[in-house]
């Protein structure tokens, strides 16, 4: 499968653990997004990269949260000192290039659950 | 402010018939426009692009129309199936990037084909 690979696709954990969401776009994209979207909402903007540089921060992207594509390829979203309200699904998209006709194609998500 | 506000919220029809989701804009200076198929827990995928020159674009039994003059664009699927229920996001690009890359997402319509 080459398409945009979300690592793990759920996650339960207790309120103020940390978290990882791992992120594989597909080859050769240089644009990597990541948007969080919760129940009959549409994605929310985090964060988007172009290669290892982080273009673009959402004011909903609070100091708790962090997102890294080191080499340019793979990016993590780290959560830290989770929240309920961090309840979500986090969505990978990635595209090829910076014209705005390219597709952008979606990971298949990670569903993260804070009790 | 750019926005996208897509109608109905929701939509329930038989299967085998038609229906038409509607998609209106504010988004400018204006680039394309995409709809995703979402399917519940499941990241979107694309279904069209759509850039100003194009007043419509078909994907099967999806058709997609455009009128940049009114920023409205409307999804007509024919002849509905089981298959099709999912929710399907309107998503707009403004030129020359802009917050979130120059993307503004709608909430999506929420459709529901019954047999």
């Amino acid at each position: 499968d080459t398409g945009v690979s979300q690592d793990p696709r759920h996650k339960i954990t207790k309120r103020g653990q940390n978290v990882t969401f791992r992120c594989d776009p597909i080859s050769e994209h240089n644009r990597l997004y990541w948007y969080r979207q919760t129940l009959g909402q549409g994605p929310e903007f985090l964060t988007y990269f172009q290669n290892e540089a982080q273009l673009e921060k959402s004011r909903l992207l609070s100091d708790r949260f962090s997102a890294e594509r080191p080499k340019g390829s793979f990016s993590t979203l780290e959560i830290q000192r989770t929240e309920q309200g961090d309840s979500a699904m986090y969505l990978c998209a990635s595209s090829l290039g910076d014209r705005a006709g390219n597709t952008i194609y979606f990971g298949e998500g990670s569903w993260l659950t804070v009790v | 402010k750019n926005q996208v506000e897509q109608s109905p919220q929701s939509l329930i029809i038989l299967e085998g018939k038609n229906c038409t989701l509607q998609c209106n804009y504010t988004v400018s200076p204006f680039s394309n426009l995409r709809w995703y198929k979402q399917d519940t827990g499941r990241g979107p995928v694309s279904l069209t692009i759509m850039t100003f020159s194009e007043n419509t674009k078909s994907n099967g039994r999806y058709t997609a129309t455009l009128d940049a003059d009114t920023k409205q664009s409307s999804l007509h699927i024919t002849a509905s199936q089981l298959s099709d229920s999912a929710s399907y996001i309107c998503v707009v690009s403004a030129e020359s990037g802009g917050g979130a890359d120059g993307l503004t997402f709608g909430k999506g319509t929420h459709l529901i084909i019954q047999p």
